[in-house]
């Protein structure tokens, strides 16, 4: 059972357009929630992070939103640039005292110059 | 200083052999992780060690064997490993979860091992 989803695999955006990728979760429980980028053969980095107290988080071009009553964030990154192309997970928490970091199926962001 | 490192970064075993994966972090983190991540896939959690003590095993074969000899270092033993366990093995640290005043933290991760058994 796939707690953490992301329903697109793939995403094309043309350069210095946004990008929206899509998180859906279905433990309530889940209380925090991240972004990563991955690029091949490297680990994942953190982008950015939100907790369920707040509903959206600002980091330069990174915006994360999250609707905890439909279980749904979303990054948005603006502008888009050919170096963001990479497969992006979030990941999800259930709070504070709890390590298990659950991670979506990932989705592949292609920017195009 | 805000790295994981990882050594080595390939490997490749026989199902008989025995190897050790290793991990290095200095931020001061007091948990460190063990993730599986096959291509495709995302990643798995294996373990989870907090203050040097294991805290989660997310029921792992015993041919994996963690070790955390202490707060800055984290290995994984691998013994008769099969063909299927080949895949990019990821540690990752982060700060102790439940201390007052410390929110859930982000994980920082190394770059994998990547694992081959043949």
């Amino acid at each position: 059972d796939q707690q953490v989803k992301q329903n697109s695999p793939s995403l094309s955006v043309q350069e210095g357009r946004i990008s929206i990728l899509n998180c859906d979760y279905t433990n309530s429980m889940f209380d925090y929630f991240l972004w990563y980028k991955k690029y091949p053969a490297e680990g994942p980095t953190f982008l950015i992070s939100i907790s369920s107290i707040k509903d959206k988080n600002e980091d330069g071009r990174f915006t994360v939103f999250l609707n905890k009553s439909a279980k749904h964030l979303s990054l948005h990154i603006v502008p888009s640039q050919p170096g963001d192309s990479a497969v992006y997970f979030c990941a999800a928490s259930g709070g504070s005292g709890t390590y298990k970091y659950i991670f979506g199926t990932g989705t592949r962001l292609k920017v195009l110059a | 200083d805000t790295e994981v490192t990882q050594t080595p970064k390939h490997l490749v075993m026989g199902m008989t052999n025995k190897k050790s994966l290793k991990c290095e972090q200095h931020m001061g983190h007091r948990a460190m992780y063990w993730y599986k991540q096959k291509a495709k896939k995302p990643p798995e959690l294996m373990f989870v060690y907090s203050y040097e003590k294991l805290s989660i095993n997310e029921s792992v074969p015993s041919r994996f064997s963690p070790e955390c000899p202490n707060s800055s270092l984290l290995n994984l033993h691998l013994h008769a490993l099969q063909p299927e366990d080949s895949a990019l093995y990821l540690c990752a640290s982060s700060q102790a979860q439940g201390l007052a005043g410390v929110e859930t933290g982000e994980l920082f991760f190394g770059e994998g091992s990547r694992l081959t058994v043949l």
